[in-house]
């Protein structure tokens, strides 16, 4: 059992928009502002997509938008596309003794 | 443009010791700005962190493997290590090594994955 609290999955058409949350605790998501997002393509390794809660690494789509409240925090893809299908992952930082936990994952279905 | 690679041999007895190294190249991992990681992935399951080293040797674990896990560095070799003792089906893995930004945790460069099995 995950840490973090992801939804299994999530679908949406292109061109819509969709958001994926992730629930954390107040020992993490709730405390720092250190939730950081990820894209797993199959058989692929993951690629940062946002840090910090809501900063794009150079290189990733302004589609991509990260966002917190309370003890969730949530990705929102706007403007899907085929290629946006993937797993995507959440993860924190939990403090000095867990130190990071990671979301058990949602897998984004482009109709 | 830094790249990460993992190696390690690909089959592990159970009871055994995993190793993997993980190569830097194309920057120094001597750079104070990251921590370096290892994460794995079982087939078909989510990630799970392992731990972080920084480049003075100071080292952060999951706790839930703590008790199993060694990571090291060798600062002339550019390369950090993995050891996970008295290993099970259980670790039977992808095993990727990451760069971390030092104070937002966000793992910005990664490895391929290298698959690990546990079997005799």
């Amino acid at each position: 059992q995950s840490a973090l609290t992801q939804p299994a999955s999530v679908s949406g058409s292109p061109g819509q928009s969709i958001t994926i949350s992730c629930t954390g605790t107040s020992s993490d998501v709730g405390s720092y502002n250190l939730v950081s997002w990820y894209q797993q393509h199959p058989g692929k390794a993951p690629k940062l997509m946002i840090y910090e809660g809501s900063k794009r690494p150079s290189g990733v789509s302004n589609r991509f938008s990260g966002s917190k409240s309370g003890n969730t925090a949530s990705l929102t893809i706007s403007g899907l596309q085929a290629e946006d299908e993937a797993d995507y992952y959440c993860c924190s930082y939990a403090g000095s003794s867990t130190y990071v936990v990671f979301g058990g994952g949602t897998k984004l279905t482009v109709l | 443009q830094v790249q990460l690679q993992e190696s390690g041999p690909g089959l592990v007895k159970p009871s055994q010791t995993l190793s993997l190294t993980c190569t830097v190249s194309g920057g120094s991992i001597s750079s104070g700005d990251y921590y370096w990681s290892w994460i794995r992935q079982p087939p078909g399951k989510g990630l799970e962190w392992i731990g972080y080293i920084y480049y003075s040797g100071s080292t952060y674990y999951n706790p839930s493997l703590k008790s199993r896990v060694t990571i090291s560095v060798d600062t002339s070799k550019n390369q950090f290590s993995l050891k996970l003792s008295s290993v099970t089906a259980a670790d039977t893995a992808v095993y990727y090594c990451a760069r971390v930004l030092l104070l937002s945790h966000g793992m910005d460069v990664w490895g391929q994955g290298t698959t690990v099995t546990v079997s005799s």
